[in-house]
Parts: structure tokens; C-alpha cells; sequence
């Protein structure tokens, strides 16, 4: 089945920095998502990406629809304490994409440098 | 208006209850989802309910029951749960269709004891 290597697995933020995640994938996909969830509460979407090579912005937050299909990234510019959380990329399929397939990257968790 | 309520916010339950997870929104959607998030883990999907109708059960145990009852509502029936099926459980809606952004409630911590 469709698969998505989100990475990295955890990073360590301090205030002002710059953050970048990506993830990749086997299978095209015609949709990607990039969703942050703090603990205890429901994913929120961040970003939506619907054509290959678009690049779209919210805020600090960019992110890039590869023009491959196969993969996406997000970058977070000048990071703030409250963008500790989990990011996931999600996307949906090409193939099989029937309503609902919206296959899940593992999760970047980013953490506050101590 | 982007927002997808759930109620309750947690739930204690024994093995031998019956009790309903519920959640509505108001942006027109007419897909509708449940998925099941263990700690640390990402979303799985569970049901998923076009135009009110089911159209998507990723093989989840009969002892969970969904129910559409109108566009805008969808529960979720749990009676004789495992003490392995706590978790968050999510539901979202979005446009029908293969390509449209899929929006979360906050979802239900579901304690089974």
C-alpha cells in the first residue's frame, strides 16, 4: 500500500530558527497536507497543496508540492515557542483515491531546545 | 467557518457500557470520517460516510457502530469495548471527492476500564 517517510522523526527548536520537514513517498499522490496537532486536540490543518511545483504560504509556514508528485516539504521561518507540537504531511491518492484516502506521514515532533 | 465539534471532550467507560461519541459540522460537507489515533502515532481511518451513506469500513470490529443521521451529524456507537480500544478518536469532514482537505474536531479521549 501507499506509504509516506515523513522526516526528521523529532527535532529540537530554539526561538528564531528556521525549521524544515519533508516527506516522500513510493506512489504519486494529487494532494498533499500539512497538519500540526498539539497534544490532546485534533489535527489542524495548515496547509493544503493541489498541483504539482506549487509553492504556498501561511504565515512563517511554506510548503511545496514536489513536481514529482512523490514528495512535499514545509519550512517554519523564525520558529516561536507555540510551534512545538506534531506536524504530519498527509496525502491523498491518485490511484485508489476513493473518498477517504488520506494516507498519514508518522509525525515530526518538534520540541523546544532545552 | 472551518470547525468540526466533538462532544464529549473525554469518556470513562467499563467493558460492558454502551455509550455514543458525537460530531457535527456546519461548512456543508457531505464526506464525513471517524478515525482511531493511539499515542504518538498518526490518524487511522475508520468509517467513512459519503452523502450520508457508508461507503468506506476499514475492517473495525462490530462492537463500533456508526451512524450518519443527517448531513451535518455523525455519531459513533461503542458497546463491549477492550481495554485496547482507548485512544483519541477524530472525526473530520470535507467535499465529496478524492482531492479536497480533510478538516478535524478535537476530539473524543475515550478510557475503557
Amino acid at each position: 500500500g501507499q506509504q509516506l517517510n515523513q522526516s526528521p522523526q523529532s527535532m529540537f527548536i530554539q526561538e528564531g530558527e528556521d525549521v524544515s520537514m519533508n516527506c516522500t513517498s513510493s506512489s504519486i499522490f494529487n494532494t498533499w497536507l500539512w497538519y500540526k496537532q498539539d497534544p490532546g486536540e485534533g489535527p489542524v490543518l495548515l496547509i493544503a497543496l493541489y498541483k504539482a511545483g506549487e509553492l504556498t504560504s501561511n504565515g512563517r509556514l511554506t510548503a511545496q508540492f514536489g513536481i514529482t508528485r512523490k514528495d512535499s516539504f514545509l519550512n517554519i521561518s523564525a520558529s516561536i515557542p507555540s510551534d512545538v507540537g506534531i506536524y504530519f504531511c498527509a496525502g491523498l491518492g491518485l490511484y485508489g483515491g476513493s473518498q477517504g484516502n488520506l494516507i498519514f506521514g508518522k509525525g515530526t515532533k518538534l520540541s523546544v531546545k532545552p | 467557518d472551518t470547525e468540526v465539534t466533538q462532544t464529549p471532550k473525554h469518556l470513562v467507560m467499563g467493558m460492558t457500557n454502551k455509550k455514543s461519541l458525537k460530531c457535527e459540522q456546519h461548512m456543508g460537507h457531505r464526506a464525513m470520517y471517524w478515525y482511531k489515533q493511539k499515542a504518538k502515532k498518526p490518524p487511522e481511518l475508520m468509517f467513512v460516510y459519503s452523502y450520508e451513506k457508508l461507503s468506506i469500513n476499514e475492517s473495525v470490529p462490530s462492537r463500533f457502530s456508526p451512524e450518519c443521521p443527517n448531513s451535518s451529524l455523525l455519531n459513533l456507537h461503542l458497546h463491549a469495548l477492550q481495554p485496547e480500544d482507548s485512544a483519541l478518536y477524530l472525526c473530520a469532514s470535507s467535499q465529496v471527492g478524492a482531492s479536497y482537505e480533510q478538516y478535524f474536531g478535537p476530539g473524543t479521549r475515550l478510557t475503557v476500564t
